[in-house]
């Protein structure tokens, strides 16, 4: 089935050691998106790609990048992780958002800073 | 600017109705979406409205929209345990973004 898969489902990390999560998409979408989801608020969008032009949110750390090598996969590098970056991080795609819309999210990574 | 607000919980009993409640600020929204989030997962799309629709039904769900108000709602038809997550409002926002309300926990019981 098309999808969007994150992976690790879990991923652990040590203060200030960098880590990357990964997102891969089946959907052949246009847009990639990522956003913060800290427990019991609602997602923040972080950054998206709109084919290969990257748009960053004016309050994204600077602590926090992204790549999109191909249509089907985006990566969040955070490069020197604080314990108020553990979070889930959700992926989420969409393929026409000047029209509809309408995401589509994976299940999250959910992060956690030692 | 851009701002969806929410109820934060809703309770009710197997079978009864659940009506989610949303206010959202943006007049220019073209449309209006439900996500679903059960613990530990994803937001699932639940149902859409265009803002030059009022009402929508699909199957257990009917989503109303009151422009003048700026007002949305989800009902959910005879509410399921399985029904029990946090629901998200959201709003098509400037360019290619989201604006999503902070959510409703539903509780469901048997």
């Amino acid at each position: 089935d098309a999808m969007v898969i994150q992976n690790p489902r879990y991923q652990v990390t040590q203060f200030g050691k960098p880590v990357t999560l990964s997102c891969s998409q089946t959907l052949n979408h246009n847009v990639m998106y990522w956003y913060q989801q800290k427990s019991s608020q609602a997602p923040k969008l972080l950054f998206h790609y709109y084919d290969k032009d990257f748009n960053n949110e004016a309050d994204t750390p600077d602590n926090f990048q992204s790549r999109r090598p191909n249509t089907s996969f985006c990566f969040l590098d955070i490069r020197s992780p604080g314990l108020g970056d553990a979070a889930m991080y959700l992926c989420a795609t969409s393929r026409d958002p000047l029209e509809f819309g309408a995401q589509h999210f994976g299940d999250g990574t959910r992060l956690s800073i030692l | 600017g851009e701002d969806v607000e929410q109820s934060l919980f809703l309770s009710v009993r197997e079978g009864d109705s659940s009506v989610i409640n949303c206010t959202y600020t943006d007049s220019s929204s073209t449309y209006l979406y439900w996500y679903k989030q059960e613990p530990g997962a994803g937001l699932q799309l639940l149902t859409y409205i265009f803002s030059n629709m009022d009402m929508k039904q699909d199957q257990r769900l009917t989503v109303l929209l009151n422009k003048k108000d700026k007002h949305l709602s989800l009902r959910i038809a005879d509410t399921q345990t399985g029904d029990s997550a946090i629901y998200f409002c959201a709003e098509k926002g400037y360019g290619n973004k989201l604006v999503f309300g902070a959510g409703t926990i539903l509780r469901v019981k048997s």
